[in-house]
């Protein structure tokens, strides 16, 4: 069964850059997976941040930003801030209408 | 502004039917350009796509879930539905309905979620 692997936690200081990443159990993520990411904050829709590996979704600030790291699917936040403590998702397209979402990653800002 | 609003019973008995319905205002749901899905997540746990479906009728589902699940649509209504059958306390969640950009495109737009709880 693929699975789709998300660091647990990861923790940047304010104004710091920080890079989750997005896996595969079994294979190398490129643009293929279309990639897309998303922020939860409890007690709010979820909110759409990039889209198909490096597209950002409309209103969403450049800090936010989108690519392939190595094998894997990247997130890159600049410039943190204190309202970027959140939940971050990622969903990867693995084809015939089948998509999957990763474990999730809680992002704390201290 | 496209909106999206998730609506149903927030009780549902264990080995019944789970039914939720989307309604989308603000645009058209038979747009060629878009599909439309079905997301849940339970009490501290992760996201879980459930699956989606096109104007048409086309549909494709988690093949965790494919053997419980139905999705439809009413295009009259702008309105599309979720049915997951023989419901355990696993399935209480936070169901969400979303647009997505295309098959394998990510979701854009999202309802606010609807906490749907399986108890007897």
């Amino acid at each position: 069964q693929t699975v789709v692997t998300q660091e647990p936690s990861f923790s940047v200081s304010p104004g710091g850059t920080v890079t989750l990443t997005c896996g595969l159990s079994s294979d190398s993520v490129s643009t293929s997976y279309y990639a897309s990411w998303y922020q939860l904050t409890p007690g709010q829709a979820p909110r759409t941040l990039i889209y198909s590996t490096n597209t950002r979704s409309s209103g969403v600030p450049d800090r936010f930003s989108g690519s392939i790291l190595g094998n894997k699917a990247a997130l890159t936040i600049t410039g943190a801030q204190a309202d970027d403590e959140s939940d971050y998702y990622c969903v990867l397209y693995m084809g015939s209408g089948i998509s999957i979402f990763g474990g999730g990653t809680k992002l704390t800002v201290l | 502004q496209l909106q999206l609003q998730e609506s149903g019973p927030g009780l549902v008995k264990p080995s019944e039917t789970l039914s939720l319905t989307c309604t989308v205002s603000g645009g058209s749901i038979s747009s060629s350009s878009y599909y439309w899905g079905w997301i849940r997540q339970p009490p501290g746990k992760g996201l879980e796509w459930i699956g989606n479906i096109y104007y048409s009728g086309s549909t494709y589902y988690n093949p965790s879930l494919k053997s419980r699940v139905t999705i439809s649509v009413d295009t009259s209504k702008n309105q599309f539905s979720l049915r997951l059958s023989s419901v355990t306390a696993a399935d209480t969640a936070v169901y969400y309905c979303a647009r997505r950009l295309g098959l394998p495109g990510g979701f854009d737009y999202w309802g606010q979620g609807t906490l749907v709880t399986v108890s007897s």
